[in-house]
């Protein structure tokens, strides 16, 4: 079965500083990788995607996120934080080999808040 | 164009009544997903639609949970006898190219269920 953690529930960061929210994956084949962002009553928004390639995958909006499979993680970064980068986050993943299907797997999501 | 569409927005009904949720795709899409959002949860699969066909129900908690999708667009998702627990977020996507590496996963954004 695929799962994914994302072992922060939130992440507080002044604007202008960088930031990371932190996501691990488990699956048995390899994996797609996935980060969708939710604003206040709105659907998820894609932001990027892991498939092959290069580990390092830029997305929307500046952000960006590095594939570590030893680590089993795929962390989301942005080099300087805006306030209105304040949503909820969420890390999906897609077990290519396995018969997980189509079906994404999502963490429990981390509350993003950037301050002034 | 038109992204993926549902309503409606919000809904409220009283415990064992019958509720549909309706979702219109983006056009040509052959992939339909359905999600459920509790609170303070990640989205968690329900089932997923190739054309017509439900090629994958395994979300499904239980036999009150029914969708379909009869001429391969639009889909509706039927919940009979509703219960307090089945208040959440209900999410569909749609996805060009299931199976394959490029299927990004477009959502809408989401009918909001309570069931008092």
């Amino acid at each position: 079965a695929q799962s994914v953690a994302q072992p922060e529930d939130q992440v507080n960061v002044a604007e202008g500083n960088p930031l990371t929210v932190k996501c691990t994956y488990s699956v048995s084949g390899n994996p797609y990788l996935f980060w969708y962002v939710q604003y206040p009553n709105r659907g998820l928004q894609f932001l990027l995607k892991y498939i092959t390639g290069d580990n390092l995958v830029k997305g929307s909006y500046g952000f960006e996120a590095e594939f570590n499979k030893s680590q089993t993680s795929f962390h989301l970064k942005k080099p300087s934080a805006l306030v209105s980068d304040s949503a909820l986050y969420f890390c999906a993943v897609r077990d290519i080999l396995t018969g997980g299907g189509n079906k994404l797997t999502f963490g429990t999501g981390t509350q993003l808040k950037v301050e002034l | 164009g038109a992204g993926v569409s549902q309503t409606p927005s919000n809904k409220v009904t009283e415990k064992g009544k019958y509720v549909e949720l309706r979702c219109d795709p983006i056009s040509g899409h052959t992939a339909l997903y359905w999600y459920r959002q509790s609170l303070g949860q990640g989205p968690e699969f329900l089932i997923y639609f190739q054309g017509t066909g439900a090629a994958d129900d395994s979300g499904l908690p239980n036999d009150r949970f029914f969708a379909v999708r009869p001429e391969g667009s639009v889909s509706t998702l039927k919940i009979q006898r509703t219960e307090r627990g089945d208040s959440a977020v209900y999410l569909c996507a749609s996805s060009l190219k299931p199976g394959t590496v490029d299927n990004e996963q477009f959502f809408g954004p989401g009918t909001r269920l309570t069931v008092l």
